[in-house]
């Protein structure tokens, strides 16, 4: 069975990086697209980008220059860097598996992200 | 960016009544719109792919339509265990965008 699981830190203090890691097991991420979505106080949702199968990445534009996605292959899982972080990006950060665009069908139980001082 | 308006933003339904949740693109995406379910408490769920294929394991009570550049999801007969929040999520081109999303609630 597919399994994704985020982890890192819940509380970051504005201006810093705000790093998190998805640790997949049952599936490689060598195959498909694997994305990062938030959900902000109040519902909205976002998509942040994904990494391919072959390490081609695809992000927000409304993220600039602040996102990067990675990935290590010999440990199947694949990171989110979110630089200079404000307020703005409070959210429940999820990880996700797309088989075709759009279509996310493992998602991991999320972890909420905190960015105050 | 494509914007994808969903409405009704809330609603209340009883039991076994039938529900339709509707997204408007801004523009053309073709069939490139998926539904999802978020319970309270849990991770989205894929419910529909492809405008109107229904996800394995989704219960046959969903369904996804197309008419132009408004998608709808139904629900044919309500259940507890539907309650949530529903979102579309458009993905004809980057960025990818979701929907307000419509949290659904018992009467």
């Amino acid at each position: 069975e597919v399994q994704l699981q985020e982890s890192g830190p819940g509380l970051v203090k504005p201006s810093q990086s705000l790093s998190l890691t998805c640790s997949v097991t049952g599936y490689s991420i060598t195959s498909n697209y694997w994305g990062w979505i938030r959900k902000f106080p109040g519902n909205k949702m976002e998509w942040m980008g994904y990494i391919s199968y072959s390490g081609s990445t695809s992000y927000n534009p409304s993220l600039k220059s602040r996102i990067s996605i990675t990935r290590d292959t010999s440990k199947n899982q694949f990171f989110l860097q979110l630089n200079s972080v404000t307020t703005e990006d409070t959210a429940t950060y999820y990880c996700a598996r797309s088989l075709i665009r759009g279509t996310f069908d493992y998602w991991g139980q999320g972890v909420m992200v905190t960015v105050s001082s | 960016d494509i914007q994808m308006t969903q409405s009704p933003a809330s609603l209340s339904a009883s039991l076994e009544e039938i529900v339709t949740i509707t997204c408007q693109a801004s523009q053309d995406i073709g069939n490139w719109l998926a539904w999802y379910q978020q319970k309270p408490g849990k991770s989205p769920q894929l419910l529909i792919y492809g405008a109107t294929s229904l996800a394995d394991g989704v219960p046959s009570r969903f369904s996804g339509s197309r008419s132009g550049t408004q998608y709808s999801l139904k629900i044919s007969r309500l259940q507890v265990e539907d309650i949530g929040i529903y979102y579309c999520l458009q993905a004809y081109s980057a960025p990818w965008t979701f929907g307000g999303g419509t949290k659904l609630e018992l009467k």
